[in-house]
């Protein structure tokens, strides 16, 4: 059975700490890994990874994938309360299904 | 553009009632899909569709019916409801694969309550 599991669960840091974030998989049919942070409401997406070692970065946000090992990280350097939030990694699939993990709900003191 | 929109945003059911979720987006994106959040849970897809036309089921679509007769419409039909289908259900679209090279868009969801 396909699994995707994030740890840790849920994380608390102060402002202007750095967190990392894990993802292991075990998906038959492997074709990309997805981050989405989710505040209030709806998921908005982040990062697709396709590729071993090449890391993809978005301002403070950077994620990279281990294709051998099967896990991904997702980084928050400097973080800051609007990052406080749900974040999902979710594993495509190349039937088009996609498999989310629980998430790690994180959680930044001011 | 309107973007993602689902209706209703909230819903309560008696046990055995049917009815169906709306689900429609005006970006003409080919792929569309359901997902159901539980509390503690991720999201786990319950039907999607790459095209007008086609669908296919995800990890958890018993009890769930779809068809998607347009490229904007994808409605989502509780056959029978159950308490175990009270979720939070949101729709998705995206214009390709999410898979593979396209951003995939989130609905602002329904909140579905079973008694």
């Amino acid at each position: 059975e396909d699994k995707v599991v994030q740890s840790p669960l849920s994380l608390v840091v102060h402002e202007g700490d750095t967190v990392t974030l894990n993802c292991s998989y075990e998906v038959t049919n492997f074709r990309s890994l997805l981050w989405y942070k989710q505040e209030k409401k709806a998921p908005t997406f982040l990062f697709m990874l396709t590729s071993s070692g090449i890391e993809k970065k978005s301002g403070r946000l950077s994620s990279i994938l281990d294709k051998k090992e099967l896990f991904s990280i997702l980084n928050i350097t400097a973080t800051q309360t609007g990052d406080s939030a749900i974040y999902l990694c979710a594993v495509g699939r190349r039937d088009d299904k996609i498999i989310f993990g629980k998430g790690t709900r994180l959680h930044i003191l001011p | 553009n309107a973007g993602v929109t689902q209706t209703p945003k909230f819903q309560v059911l008696k046990t055995g009632q049917s009815m169906t979720l709306q689900c429609a987006q005006d970006m003409n994106h080919e792929y569309m899909s359901w997902y159901r959040q539980d509390p503690g849970m991720g999201l786990r897809l319950i039907h999607y569709s790459v095209g007008a036309g086609i669908t296919d089921q995800g990890e958890v679509p018993n009890g769930y019916n779809v068809s998607r007769s347009t490229t904007e419409d994808f409605p989502l039909r509780l056959l029978s409801a159950a308490p175990s289908q009270t979720s939070v259900y949101f729709c998705a679209s995206s214009l390709g694969l999410p898979t593979l090279t396209d951003t995939q868009y989130f609905g602002p969801g329904t909140r579905l309550t079973v008694l």
